[in-house]
């Protein structure tokens, strides 16, 4: 089985440029979760979507972050304007159905100078 | 919402020796608790859950505990080995017909001394 794939695996922009992550979860997984992990912390959710729709939100900063799962397979994760703070490891993670194990991906590092 | 807390932040034993991680849940409501290891610059896996119906679950050289009254649990890793170094995360969820949000603990980083 073909685990969470994400890409890009780095990146580095400058501060208030945009930067989007994509997210390929396992085969036949309706849930899909993005994470923010800061250096040193643990993952802190920021999304949450059953197939196409959204779950959970509430810790996306969303005048600046945005999210899709458009055909409830891949997702993509947007900021713009980027900020030193949103510099992390931003991880995505699939569930199957009423399983309870989330599988991560190997995550982007971002690093917003 | 809830809160998860982790102690200690580090955690340095001898091979063979035990190690021990604690970790307290605000939200008596949540009723699975994972825990994830992660070696640098990989992604978290999990290497053991519970749920709050199981007082105890063991798998080989690790364990974990459960005390819902008071709201913290542990995990107990056994005859340590060189491999168990990395950092280790608890979380804990309320899990309803398969939807669940994890909320992590801040880590442990485990090194095991030869």
């Amino acid at each position: 089985e073909a685990g969470v794939a994400q890409s890009p695996r780095y990146k580095i922009i400058e501060k208030r440029q945009s930067v989007a992550f994509w997210c390929n979860p396992i085969s036949g997984h309706a849930t899909l979760y993005w994470y923010q992990q800061i250096l040193g912390q643990g993952p802190k959710l920021l999304i949450q979507f059953q197939n196409n729709g959204v779950v959970d939100d509430s810790q996306l900063p969303k005048d600046r972050f945005s999210a899709e799962r458009l055909k409830g397979v891949d997702s993509t994760l947007k900021i713009q304007p980027a900020k030193l703070e949103d510099s992390a490891v931003y991880l995505c993670a699939s569930k199957a159905g009423r399983g309870n194990e989330q599988y991560f991906g190997p995550g982007t590092r971002l690093t917003v100078t | 919402g809830e809160n998860v807390e982790q102690h200690p932040s580090t955690l340095s034993v001898q091979e063979g020796d035990s190690a021990v991680i604690k970790c307290t849940y605000s939200d008596s409501a949540s009723n699975y608790f994972p825990w994830y290891k992660q070696e640098l610059g990989k992604r978290p896996q999990l290497i053991i859950d519970i749920r709050s119906n199981v007082g105890e679950k063991k798998d080989q050289r690790i364990a974990v505990t459960l005390n819902k009254t008071a709201k913290h649990f542990s995990l107990h890793i056994t005859e340590t080995q060189p491999e168990d170094s990395a950092v280790y995360f608890c979380a804990a969820s309320l899990a309803l017909q398969g939807a669940q949000k994890l909320v992590f603990g801040q880590g442990t980083r485990l090194t095991i001394n030869p």
